[in-house]
């Protein structure tokens, strides 16, 4: 159980242009749900926590007009990077949390931007 | 502000030799302690816990870690590795606020 999983796994797009990941948690109900992004070699750093129905929580540093996070549904959230830039190149991973605290996590997407 | 520091960044070792990952955590009340593995372009999968009890804690793949509390250390073990334990590992922290802090990552490299 507790399985989360993210579409695309990865993403191309040109510089400018707006991208959309999706993160589900396919076998729970996730009341929370949380995205992540991480860098060659470097540790995971949390941009931001999502409460279903409500708007979510930004981590300080983290542009929310530029990361746009919707948390509609227990079992769907999605981060849309605004005017995708080379410099948001990253890989992004979600993770979700239901009735308990523990974080499970999806398998993260790629995004280029050239 | 809770911390987790990985004191090695990247860790070479032969397969069927043991090995230990070091973290250390700050802390001043108690805690909900993890090891992750990421293997290259995944996501993280959770190798163990430390929630209260027990200080030595088992995991997946044979690997194990020990909650020292007045140490304020979690270093993971493994006893005999294999190639396909090379991966990065994270050690992390659950902290009060509701999230999960993270230590720097350990490279692990087995060689045969």
């Amino acid at each position: 159980g507790a399985v989360v999983s993210q579409h695309p796994s990865r993403v191309i797009c040109k510089s400018g242009t707006s991208v959309k990941i999706e993160c589900r948690s396919l076998d729970f109900q996730a009341t929370t749900m949380f995205w992540y992004r991480q860098f060659p070699k470097q540790s995971l750093m949390l941009m931001a926590t999502s409460n279903e129905g409500s708007k979510a929580t930004y981590e300080q540093g983290v542009e929310k007009d530029k990361f746009l996070i919707n948390h509609a549904s227990l079992t769907l959230s999605t981060l849309t990077v605004t005017s995708a830039h080379p410099e948001d190149s990253s890989f992004y991973i979600c993770s979700a949390s239901g009735t308990g605290w523990e974080q499970f996590f999806g398998p993260g997407t790629r995004l280029t931007v050239l | 502000a809770q911390s987790v520091t990985q004191l090695d960044s990247q860790v070479p070792v032969f397969e069927e030799a043991p090995v230990e990952l070091r973290c250390n955590y700050s802390s001043s009340v108690s805690v909900y302690l993890f090891w992750y593995v990421q293997y290259p372009n995944q996501g993280l999968q959770l190798l163990l816990k430390y929630l209260s009890g027990s200080t030595l804690v088992k995991g997946i793949n044979g690997f194990e870690a020990e909650f020292n509390k007045s140490q304020t250390s979690f270093h993971l073990r493994k006893p005999s590795v294999h190639i396909s334990d090379t991966a990065e590992y994270f050690c992390a922290v659950h902290n009060q606020g509701g999230k999960l802090i993270f230590g720097q990552g350990t490279e692990l490299s087995v060689k045969p």
